[in-house]
């Protein structure tokens, strides 16, 4: 069975410093996709970045970009200049190709110092 | 914009009450999605439905049941709820293809009292 594992519940960073949230997961498939998600608190729930697992080059997507590892198993978030608004709750998620479930890890809750 | 709405952002009930939380999306969405939500737990999936009138169950339906007769409408049912059912709910929707991303509503919190 597939499993997404975040081995930080809760993390803290100075306001405009870099931080890294840590995702492995274990599957048997060879081809499915990646995602991180963020729910900052009282919001919804918004896509943050997405990856391919057939596709070398990790994502990015402004500030927010990913260290994909396919042979360890490993997904982190790195997070460049942080702001006071990415304070949220932090969810991985992993989906395989031959359907669309999607199984979340527990989650990292990331606090910004000001 | 996708916009999924949930009809209650907090609902309060009694223990054996048969509870309905809706959800309608707007954007032709091919597959929807029951999650609950609970404190160290992360998301967990309840059901999910990939066409009008098919379900899948997910990782813990035990209590649940759900009802999609329209594509824009998946609806989520507590037949008899208890306690342990107090739970955040949200609700997602995502066109097919497994790249798309979900889509969130904004949760319903529920209390079984």
């Amino acid at each position: 069975a597939q499993t997404v594992t975040q081995s930080q519940p809760e993390m803290s960073v100075q306001e405009a410093e870099t931080v890294t949230l840590s995702c492995t997961y274990d599957t048997s498939e060879s081809d499915y996709y990646l995602f991180w998600y963020k729910q900052p608190p009282s919001r919804q729930m918004i896509l943050v970045i997405r990856q391919e697992a057939y596709k070398q080059q990790n994502a990015t997507e402004n500030r927010f970009s990913v260290n994909f590892q396919k042979a360890a198993k490993s997904f982190s978030l790195k997070i460049s200049d942080s702001q006071l608004g990415d304070a949220a709750m932090y969810f991985c998620a992993y989906r395989r190709k031959r359907d669309d479930k999607i199984i979340f890890g527990k989650g990292t809750r990331l606090h910004i110092l000001p | 914009d996708v916009k999924v709405t949930q009809s209650s952002r907090y609902l309060v009930k009694r223990t054996g009450e048969k509870v309905f939380l809706e959800c309608v999306q707007d954007m032709d969405h091919e597959n929807m999605f029951w999650y609950r939500q609970d404190p160290g737990l992360g998301l967990r999936l309840i059901y999910f439905s990939y066409d009008v009138k098919m379900k899948e169950k997910g990782d813990i339906p035990e209590g649940y049941s759900v009802s999609r007769e329209k594509k824009e409408r998946f609806s989520l049912i507590l037949e008899s709820a208890s306690t342990n059912q107090t739970s955040m709910y949200l609700c997602a929707s995502s066109a097919g293809g497994g790249y798309q991303p979900q889509h969130f509503g904004d949760g319903t919190r529920l209390s079984i009292l």
